[in-house]
């Protein structure tokens, strides 16, 4: 059973980099499949953050793309997610998951999540 | 970039059909999946590629996807499914991304 399981502070000041780890176990990294970042502000819904390959491809949203870097440690079976500059926006439960790709390989899905981590941004 | 429009809200009694739209250009020529998110826990798929179950998803859960509106549909609706759904495509115009809908509460009476 692939699971998966977010860290990192759960408090950042404004203006400094928030950085996440998504620990992987059940399943090895370097065998393939995308990883992805997700985030939820409060009462708010779902917004795909980015995604990367085993051998370290990456793809983010257009909307965060200047501020997110997300790399790849195949050693530890982990990935991380680094967001600079950080506002009040950018307060949210962040999590992590494995992407899948649709039968007819033209489509992307995300069938494993980690719980889940909340990070506020707050002086 | 690509939009996924949800119903903020559908109600249903217990045992009824609940049926959730979403709506996004020409989303037939996509493939759609489905997550289920209950308070305070991580989304959970419950339908992908348009109508397939993931291992331990109820038979209740099925998917359909035609012209501009993707359904997901829930049949003999019992007090757990009371829960926020989302659909998700993946954009490929977009240099690879990923989309969600905006989301539909769905409350069981």
């Amino acid at each position: 059973q692939v699971q998966l399981q977010e860290s990192g502070p759960g408090l950042v000041k404004p203006s400094e980099t928030l950085s996440l780890t998504c620990a992987v176990s059940g399943y090895s990294i370097s065998s393939g499949y995308y990883w992805g970042w997700i985030r939820q502000p409060p009462g708010k819904g779902l917004e795909w953050i980015g995604s990367i390959y085993h051998s370290g491809s990456t793809y983010y949203n257009p909307s965060l793309k200047s501020r997110v870097t997300i790399s790849v440690d195949t050693s530890k079976n982990q990935f991380s997610l680094k967001l600079s500059s950080v506002t009040a926006a950018d307060t949210a439960v962040y999590y992590c998951a494995r992407v899948s790709i649709a039968a007819a390989g033209d489509s992307y899905y995300f069938d494993y999540w980690g719980q889940g981590t909340l990070v506020t941004v707050s002086s | 970039s690509y939009v996924l429009t949800q119903p903020p809200s559908v109600s249903v009694a217990p045992g009824q059909t609940a049926r959730i739209t979403c709506g996004g250009n020409n989303i037939g020529s996509k493939s759609v999946h489905w997550y289920q998110q209950k308070p305070g826990q991580a989304p959970v798929l419950v339908v992908y590629d348009d109508s397939d179950r993931p291992s331990g998803i109820p038979e209740r859960f099925s998917g359909s996807n035609s012209g501009n509106t993707a359904t997901l549909t829930i049949s003999r609706v019992e007090a757990g499914d009371e829960a926020d759904y989302y659909c998700q495509v993946w954009d490929s115009s977009s240099d690879h991304h990923y989309v969600f809908g905006t989301g539909t509460k769905v409350t069981v009476l």
